[in-house]
């Protein structure tokens, strides 16, 4: 089966930086992505990784280890409208697993 | 601008009251997805099509149906809702041969079962 994990809730303040973690186990590897749902929304592109290293787009980063099955979000310069789920999905040939998304609260 | 419409937004049904839920885009993609996501859930794939070709999950239940008449439209059908049929639907696109192949969501229609 497919499993992917990431941390259930977390929270940061306002201008930090916080870094969501993502660990995966799945039967194929096409690429791997992270979304962005706010509440009662759909989910929005942030960031694709298939080759291991780190993506790097505005405030936002993207690091992958194929090896390890391991990949983070890395957010900069934090701020109140980044409150949001944070999903974590890996693309099997042409199908999306997703992660259960990690609830960041963003305090002042 | 291209984009990935659902209708409605909102939907409330009858216990075992069939319904369908509508997903229009205009970005040509060959692939299109049907996801149910429950509150504070990770979206759980349903079925998807490449082009005319169904591909039904293992696990969806067999009360889900779907219909893609052409490549703009996509059609969920429940046939007999039960209370557990409550959620979100998702439905997106992609183009596999473009370089990222991410997903483009529609905003989701949020299903009320009564």
């Amino acid at each position: 089966g497919q499993n992917i994990d990431q941390p259930t809730e977390m929270t940061a303040t306002e201008g930090a930086i916080v870094q969501i973690n993502c660990t995966y186990q799945t039967s194929g590897f096409n690429g791997l992505f992270w979304y962005q749902q706010h509440a009662g929304e759909a989910p929005t592109f942030l960031s694709y990784n298939v080759l291991d290293g780190l993506e790097e787009k505005g405030r936002f980063s993207s690091f992958l280890s194929r090896s390890k099955g391991y990949s983070y979000l890395l957010l900069k310069e934090l701020q109140m409208k980044d409150s949001a789920s944070y999903l974590c999905a890996v693309r099997s040939f042409n199908k999306f697993y997703f992660g259960s998304g990690t609830k960041l609260n963003v305090k002042p | 601008d291209a984009m990935v419409i659902q209708n409605p937004r909102y939907q409330v049904t009858q216990f075992g009251k069939p319904v369908t839920l509508s997903c229009s885009q205009t970005l040509n993609h060959n692939v299109m997805y049907w996801y149910q996501q429950k509150s504070s859930q990770a979206p759980k794939l349903l079925f998807h099509y490449y082009d005319k070709d169904f591909n039904n999950e293992a696990d969806t239940p067999d009360n889900f149906q779907s219909r893609r008449p052409n490549t703009s439209f996509c059609f969920l059908d429940i046939r007999s809702p039960g209370l557990g049929d409550a959620a979100m639907y998702l439905c997106a696109t992609s183009r596999p041969d473009r370089d990222h192949n991410e997903q483009f969501f529609g905003p989701g229609t949020r299903l009320t079962v009564l």
